[in-house]
């Protein structure tokens, strides 16, 4: 267990639709980053904050978008759904001190019909 | 921009058997990390081990070592006495060296490891 937790785990949305994903990064750490993995691929990174505000983002269309908030909790937002974006969106928590790693919730599995 | 290749999409292994997994990268930077991650069917990344681009020596976690070729911009991985739990994807990632900037990480396509009894 990394301490990082993603709600929630399953989600079935219809194309158009919006969605929210949450994140919870481990205690400590201060950046937040999405990925988002299609069946079969690598993670691709969609952005990333850092103190309540974005620190790098990917190349990804403006209806992705995101939030930080105090506590370093995060939520992802799609908006107009695409048939494309069923994917597995996983959330990264890491600190700017120490080893510069990445620990990872146990993602969101979104499906979009 | 930075690339990572993959080149096995599968690969098998008896178990207690050892196998190594490949990983090419391409960069311009100096200084980076990279990092293999398995993924079992549970989803989660695991960080699997870490290599700093500045440092020589080949990392090492218990049965788990690298074999960093900077030069050649190679990273691979080598599982020692392989377990039925070490069956998953496994993702090779780079990150530049952060400083101000992004803590982002660019992955391969995954090798799929399946440890046979």
């Amino acid at each position: 267990e990394t301490g990082v937790t993603q709600s929630p785990t399953h989600l079935i949305k219809t194309r158009g639709q919006q969605v929210t994903l949450r994140c919870s990064s481990q205690s400590g750490h201060n950046t937040v980053s999405w990925y988002q993995q299609a069946l079969g691929q690598g993670p691709q990174f969609i952005f990333q904050y850092y103190r309540e505000e974005e620190n790098g983002r990917g190349n990804f269309p403006p209806r992705f978008s995101g939030l930080q908030f105090p506590n370093y909790s995060s939520e992802l937002n799609v908006n107009a759904l695409e048939l494309d974006d069923s994917a597995l969106y996983l959330c990264a928590s890491s600190s700017r001190t120490g080893k510069s790693e990445a620990f990872f919730g146990q993602g969101t599995r979104l499906t979009v019909v | 921009a930075q690339t990572v290749t993959q080149s096995q999409p599968e690969m098998s292994v008896q178990e207690a058997e050892t196998v190594t997994l490949s990983c090419t990268y391409d960069t311009s930077e100096n200084n980076y990390y990279l990092f293999w991650y398995k993924q079992p069917p549970s989803r989660q990344m695991i960080l699997v081990i870490r290599q700093e681009a500045y440092k020589q020596q080949n990392a090492t976690e218990n049965r788990f070592s690298v074999n960093f070729q900077k030069a050649a911009k190679s990273f691979s991985l080598k599982i020692s006495d392989s377990q039925l739990g070490d069956t998953a994807m496994y993702f090779c990632a780079f990150m530049k060296r952060p400083g101000a900037g992004s803590y982002q990480l660019t992955f391969g396509k995954g090798t799929k490891l399946s440890v046979i009894p």
